[in-house]
């Protein structure tokens, strides 16, 4: 089974620091790799995705992530954090049998 | 708004009742999922489906039960509820593997207390 890891537990910024969470998974495979965002209250929304192609990915809100394959890894990258972006940050796995791995979230807590 | 609904968004069990957690979709998604949300442990998946009368176990399975009659709805049943179930439930669904390209749609929750 794949297993997501995200070292990142906690993390605390000012506005305008820059971002990066990391996130690595197991499977060897081909993978469908995604961060999803969940502000205070709400259910996870879909930030970014990676299927294939161009490494570097960008999403929504100024946010991109890197698919490193030789890594395993698929960190996220903001460079300028707003106060509007505190919230919890899920990176996700597709492994190709359709199933979704979670990894246990980091909070983010920008600070005005 | 298309999308996927669940319901309650809050409900208080007692130790050993039963309950069925709603979940629909009007997106024709095949897949669609059930994690429950723990602190400092993630989403972890419940049961899952591929379509229509197909379902299958994920990580944590146990003391829930589920069906898949329609494409639409995928309910998820608390068979004898326990305080280790009180979680936040999320359903999520997705296009089958001819929509590989997209993501998860999820629910906006049910968060529930077993007492």
């Amino acid at each position: 089974a794949q297993s997501v890891s995200q070292h990142n537990h906690h993390v605390i910024l000012s506005e305008a620091a820059s971002l990066e969470l990391g996130c690595n998974y197991s499977y060897g495979g081909t993978v469908n790799l995604f961060w999803y965002v969940q502000y205070p209250g709400q259910h996870l929304q879909l930030l970014l995705k990676y299927f294939s192609g161009d490494p570097l990915v960008k999403g929504i809100k100024g946010f991109e992530a890197e698919f490193i394959k030789s890594k395993f890894s698929f960190n996220l990258r903001k460079p300028s954090v707003q106060w509007s972006d505190t919230a919890e940050y899920f990176c996700a796995v597709r492994d190709n049998f359709n199933k979704f791995y979670f990894g246990s979230g980091t909070k983010l807590n920008v600070k005005p | 708004n298309a999308g996927v609904t669940q319901t309650p968004k809050f409900q208080v069990l007692k130790t050993g009742q039963s309950m069925t957690l709603q979940c629909a979709q009007d997106m024709n998604h095949e897949y669609m999922s059930w994690y429950r949300q723990d602190p400092g442990m993630g989403l972890r998946l419940i049961h899952y489906s591929v379509g229509a009368g197909i379902t299958d176990q994920g990580e944590v399975p146990n003391g829930y039960n589920v069906s898949r009659s329609t494409t639409e709805d995928f309910p998820l049943r608390l068979l004898s509820a326990a305080p280790s179930q009180t979680s936040v439930y999320f359903c999520a669904s997705s296009p089958g593997t001819g929509g590989w390209n997209y993501g998860y749609t999820f629910g906006s929750g049910t968060r529930l207390t077993v007492v």
